[in-house]
């Protein structure tokens, strides 16, 4: 089955700076790769996603990007805020619609 | 939409006794996703259903768990007897099953503590 590994396990950053998260997977037939957000006590929420086809996207201060040969993708935080500060999910899907998530990452913005 | 209705958000028994959690998915999804989630193993997939039939109940800890999904509208996930090791947040996820991949709209959660 698929395999995801997510680095690092915690992560800070002061404000402003830039927060990098990175997960590879192990099942080349994955084509789906949500990031998830979950803020202390809250549900884990959808940030943004990418598709096989995609090399790269994003929205706004984040962005995702995708190497299919490799077998990585990562998430990238600009202008990081306070409000930033949460744990992070990575997560890869075939058609079979199961996510296998990553181990989270947890990342303190500091002001 | 409402969103991810899960119910209640909070329970607290003690170990021998049947605890009930319920979802509704987000009306119009065909996939619903009973995940466990803890410190130390981070979120699990307990389970998971495709227009009411479950798939893969791999992730189901022991035979104290059981999940049904009567109708496209609801599903609850049971443990009897409860033990402190249950102890755990369970949400409970919903999906548009389709040719590709969907994101999981998760609700919630329950905080279920075992005494």
């Amino acid at each position: 089955g698929e395999n995801v590994e997510q680095h690092p396990s915690t992560l800070s950053v002061q404000e402003g700076d830039s927060a990098v998260i990175k997960c590879t997977y192990s099942d080349s037939a994955s084509n789906y790769f949500p990031w998830y957000k979950q803020e202390l006590g809250k549900r884990p929420q959808l940030i943004i996603d990418i598709r096989s086809n995609v090399g790269e996207k994003k929205d706004q201060r984040i962005a995702v990007t995708l190497n299919k040969t490799a077998k990585h993708f990562s998430l990238h935080i600009t202008e990081t805020q306070p409000e930033d500060s949460a744990v992070y999910f990575c997560a890869a899907s075939n058609t079979g619609n199961q996510f296998y998530f990553g181990t989270g990452t947890s990342l303190t913005v500091i002001p | 939409d409402a969103g991810v209705i899960q119910s209640p958000r909070h329970e607290v028994t003690e170990m021998g006794q049947e605890v009930t959690l319920r979802c509704k998915p987000i009306s119009g999804h065909n996939s619903l996703f009973w995940y466990r989630q803890t410190m130390m193993r981070g979120l699990e997939l307990l389970i998971y259903f495709n227009n009411n039939v479950p798939i893969d109940d791999s992730g189901m800890p022991e035979d104290r768990f059981s999940a049904k999904m009567p109708n496209a509208s609801f599903s609850t996930l049971k443990i009897q007897p409860s033990e402190p090791r249950d102890s755990a947040v369970y949400f409970c996820a919903s999906s548009f099953r389709s040719g590709e991949g969907q994101p999981q709209h998760f609700g919630d959660g329950t905080r279920l503590s075992i005494l």
